[in-house]
């Protein structure tokens, strides 16, 4: 069964670190999310993409995180400088959804857990 | 701007117990709705969703959401549960052009055996 591939499982970093996250969505899949998981909550979106656009990032602190998805396959997520807050469960997503109203369901990585000490 | 409001934080049932878990969102437009469910280390998967037709639709492992969209409301059902439905679950709302996927803030579901 296809799955959306995360590495790596865990990260454990010092604060004002460089920190980066990979994702490999489901084959075929345009839509591609990022999303936070802080312990105890539901994810929060960081930021949306369609192919190699972004569609969405109005909730990615732009100041220390980047997002990219050159080739419209592949994603990585960077922090710079990683801060104690940033700690939390980092999800990436896949849908074969090309906008609202797709009939399409995403699809969950098993994430990054991110320690910032 | 989207919302989704998931009223109970944790739910503690016995076996065989009925469940169900409120999920209400802010949206004007059309919605498409989700239930997803994580278990305990593992990863989110789709329990449900809701697109068109029916407003009662049932998921896998027994569950069943109905959308009431008058009361913007997609609540989640299971007549008897069982001790392996522990699990968190979250309801997800996609909406707007950019079809925004946005989730609640989980309801966590113990059950005892």
């Amino acid at each position: 069964e296809a799955e959306v591939a995360q590495s790596p499982r865990y990260k454990i970093t010092e604060k004002s670190q460089a920190v980066a996250f990979w994702c490999d969505p489901i084959s075929g899949h345009a839509t591609l999310y990022w999303y936070r998981q802080i312990l105890g909550q539901g994810p929060e979106l960081l930021v949306q993409f369609q192919d190699e656009s972004v569609v969405d990032d109005s909730q990615l602190p732009k100041d220390r995180f980047s997002a990219e998805r050159l080739k419209g396959v592949d994603s990585t997520l960077k922090i710079q400088p990683a801060e104690l807050g940033d700690s939390a469960m980092y999800l990436c997503a896949s849908s074969f959804a090309q906008g609202q109203g797709a009939l399409a369901e995403a699809f969950f990585g098993q994430g990054t857990r991110l320690t910032v000490v | 701007a989207q919302s989704v409001s998931q009223h109970n934080h944790h739910v503690i049932l016995s076996e065989a117990a009925s469940l169900e878990l409120g999920c209400n969102y802010s949206y004007g437009g059309t919605v498409n709705l989700f239930w997803y469910v994580q278990y305990p280390g593992q990863h989110l998967q789709l329990l449900l969703k809701y697109f068109s037709g029916d407003p009662l639709v049932k998921g896998i492992k027994g569950f069943e959401a109905e959308f009431i969209k008058s009361k913007f409301s997609f609540n989640l059902r299971k007549p008897s549960v069982q001790w392996s439905d522990t699990a968190e679950y979250f309801c997800a709302v996609e909406g707007g052009s950019q079809g925004n996927l946005i989730f609640g803030k989980g309801t966590k579901l113990s059950v005892k055996p």
